[in-house]
């Protein structure tokens, strides 16, 4: 079952602007994780925030989370052309089966040059 | 080699036939995941190994899906008289184990049913 939610679906910037994603997510979690996926590739890892931290940081992006409105979200500050891809957010659940990753839907960045 | 590959990278096959794909994590990766990708959809999870621990199947869709991972190294998933439904990228990761590290994708096996 998706846990988490990512909005939008679709986002279209130009180069050098911000881009923020959302990601909302329904039970507790021991730590939430955002990765990216260019066309026709795997996933790949960007950042892991934890349940007791709020914000994190990682060149030009920024997590945050909230876990009183359990959500996140990604900034990506002057973006660029190859930021072009689509970001998931995935959730690891507190408790009993916390080794699986449970995925959004996707949020498709497109970065206009 | 330094990632997760996974073989074939793009499969045809009819529909009731059997497959097998193919994923070779990374070397010293204690934990194995299967996922399933449809089109524009997140990841599915099928099912997770880990060390010579009973492998967690919860994720597997109907009794045709199954999975073998021969120690801390190879894993196949097979998929016996394929649906149309079936059709998706079917994407494999590794990592140390754990629910802090990052796991790591190999670029999947896009599976076309007729």
């Amino acid at each position: 079952s998706q846990q988490g939610e990512e909005d939008p679906q679709a986002l279209s910037i130009q180069e050098g602007e911000n881009a923020t994603m959302n990601c909302s997510y329904k039970t507790s979690i021991n730590n939430l994780q955002w990765y990216r996926q260019n066309s026709g590739r795997g996933l790949v890892h960007l950042i892991l925030i934890r349940s007791n931290e709020r914000e994190k940081h990682s060149g030009r992006l920024r997590v945050t989370l909230d876990t009183s409105k359990k959500s996140s979200s990604l900034l990506i500050t002057a973006s660029r052309a190859a930021d072009t891809a689509s970001y998931f957010c995935a959730t690891h659940t507190s408790g009993a089966g916390s080794y699986q990753l449970t995925f959004g839907k996707g949020t498709k960045l497109s970065v206009i040059p | 080699g330094a990632g997760v590959s996974q073989s074939p990278s793009n499969k045809v096959t009819e529909k009731g036939k059997d497959v097998e794909l193919r994923c070779d994590p990374i070397s010293g990766h204690t934990a194995l995941y299967w996922y399933r990708q449809r089109l524009g959809q997140g990841l599915e999870f099928l099912i997770y190994f880990q060390g010579n621990s009973a492998p967690d199947k919860s994720g597997l869709p109907s009794d045709r899906f199954s999975a073998e991972r021969t120690g801390e190294s190879v894993s196949t998933l097979t998929i016996q008289r394929t649906q149309q439904e079936d059709s998706a990228v079917y994407l494999c990761a590794s990592s140390l184990g754990g629910v802090r590290q990052p796991q790591h994708f190999g670029d999947g096996t896009r599976l076309s049913i007729l």
